[in-house]
């Protein structure tokens, strides 16, 4: 079967660091995307993985093990603006969706 | 250059009737995917095209639903006999080529059915 599993919510405190963790199992796998999409806008890519390790992209950074089925997006120096969902994708030829964990960033 | 459009942005429509969604994908981009994603939910997959043909459309809820795309651009959603249970926010998103490419994701159509 495929399976994505993110925690639902998450709160963290301006200026932490917060980790959303997300486990997959699914019959093919081209890589892992995460999105974020803010309270009633469309998801916007992020970041993207295919090999083992850890991408870093300003603020942002994501982790892929792929023989455990895991991954992380890490979130540095957070803002308010970083309150919004953040979606794990895995890529077949299609993408399959985690249910989205929503972030709420506290002043 | 320009990213996914689709049209209308808001739809509200009485029980019964048949409605029609529009995604023009990012322009050269071989891959469209339509999605659906109710309040509070995931992105749930539809239906994806690659050029004008439909590998997958094991998405579609039901027969109510189709989706054709023309010309390798842009496509088409149709909800026939709309329910109440087909509200929601229809997104559309294009890649490159395949599944492992990026997806670029339209602003989505909300759609109401009263």
């Amino acid at each position: 079967g495929q399976n994505i599993d993110q925690p639902t919510e998450m709160t963290a405190t301006e200026g932490a660091i917060v980790q959303i963790n997300c486990t997959y199992q699914t019959s093919g796998f081209n890589g892992l995307f995460w999105y974020q999409q803010h309270a009633g806008e469309a998801p916007t890519f992020l970041s993207y993985n295919v090999l083992d390790g850890l991408e870093e992209k300003g603020r942002f950074s994501s982790f892929l093990s792929r023989s455990k089925g895991y991954s992380y997006l890490l979130l540095k120096e957070l803002q308010m603006k970083d309150s919004a969902s953040y979606l794990c994708a895995v890529g077949t030829y299609k993408y399959i969706f985690g249910t989205g964990t929503r972030l709420k960033v506290l002043a | 250059g320009a990213g996914v459009s689709q049209s209308p942005s808001n739809k509200v429509t009485e029980k019964g009737k048949d409605v029609e969604l529009r995604c023009d994908p990012i322009s050269g981009h071989t891959a469209l995917y339509w999605y659906r994603q109710s309040l509070g939910q995931g992105l749930e997959f539809l239906i994806y095209f690659q050029g004008n043909s439909a590998p997958d459309k094991s998405g579609l809820p039901s027969d109510r639903f189709s989706a054709e795309r023309t010309g390798g651009s842009v496509s088409t959603l149709t909800i026939q006999r709309t329910q109440q249970e087909d509200s929601a926010v229809y997104l559309c998103a294009s890649s490159e080529d395949r599944g492992q490419d990026t997806q670029y994701f339209g602003p989505g159509t909300r759609l109401t059915v009263l």
